[in-house]
């Protein structure tokens, strides 16, 4: 099956840029969608379709995905920014969705 | 803004079914072009993406799963429903039920199953 391959962790400072990936195997040619979790909470989506924007998602969060990695942008971290985030796509080949292990961002 | 939420039993016994329904609220769920999902998550833990039903009933499982899922709908009621047999402690999960067009757009709150004796 499909694997996506997301870092553990990732570090940023307030107000610098968190680039999160997500890799897999020509993953440009997927839809790519990414998801935002806190604790005790539901995930919510921030980023669909590799780098569209659900209405009320600040536009410091952006995305791109390209060969064999999608990337999750946030500009101008903020404190609020820390969380889960994880990446999803469709495969095709087996008709089920496929979720990333997750990346957790933390604000220092 | 259309709203889900689980419901279901908290706690299954070992080699029961695990049944959930997801009651969805603020729009009808036999309109439009929604995938109605659900989705997991141990504690501690990443997503897991259970499977799916299309508004026409087609549907798409997990093929880990697939042996053991079961997703329906009741439009009558507005409702889809989860079944999942012969559970083990690995099945103890936050489930979350979801409406998808591709991606995942709202959620429920989420429910914590626990399977244990």
């Amino acid at each position: 099956s499909y694997v996506l391959t997301q870092p553990p962790s990732v570090s940023v400072a307030p107000g610098q840029t968190a680039r999160i990936t997500c890799g897999g195997n020509n993953i440009g040619s997927k839809s790519v969608h990414w998801y935002q979790q806190k604790p005790g909470q539901a995930p919510v989506l921030v980023v669909y379709d590799d780098s569209d924007r659900p209405s009320g998602i600040p536009e410091r969060f952006s995305g791109s995905n390209s060969g064999n990695t999608a990337t999750l942008t946030i500009s101008r971290v903020e404190a609020g920014d820390e969380a889960d985030y994880y990446c999803q796509v469709w495969d095709s080949s087996s008709d089920q969705g496929v979720f990333g292990g997750g990346t957790k961002l933390t604000v220092l | 803004q259309v709203q889900l939420q689980e419901s279901g039993p908290g706690l299954v016994k070992p080699s029961q079914t695990l049944s959930l329904t997801c009651t969805v609220s603020g729009g009808s769920i036999s309109s439009g072009s929604y995938y109605w999902s659900w989705i997991r998550q141990p504690a501690g833990k990443g997503l897991e993406w259970i499977g799916r039903i299309y508004t026409s009933g087609s549907t798409n499982y997990n093929p880990s799963l697939k042996s053991r899922v079961t997703i329906s709908v009741d439009t009558s009621k507005n409702q889809f429903s989860l079944k999942l047999s012969s559970v083990t402690a690995a099945d103890t999960a936050v489930y979350y039920c979801a409406r998808a067009i591709a991606a995942a757009e709202d959620w429920g709150q989420g429910t914590l199953v626990t399977v244990s004796s």
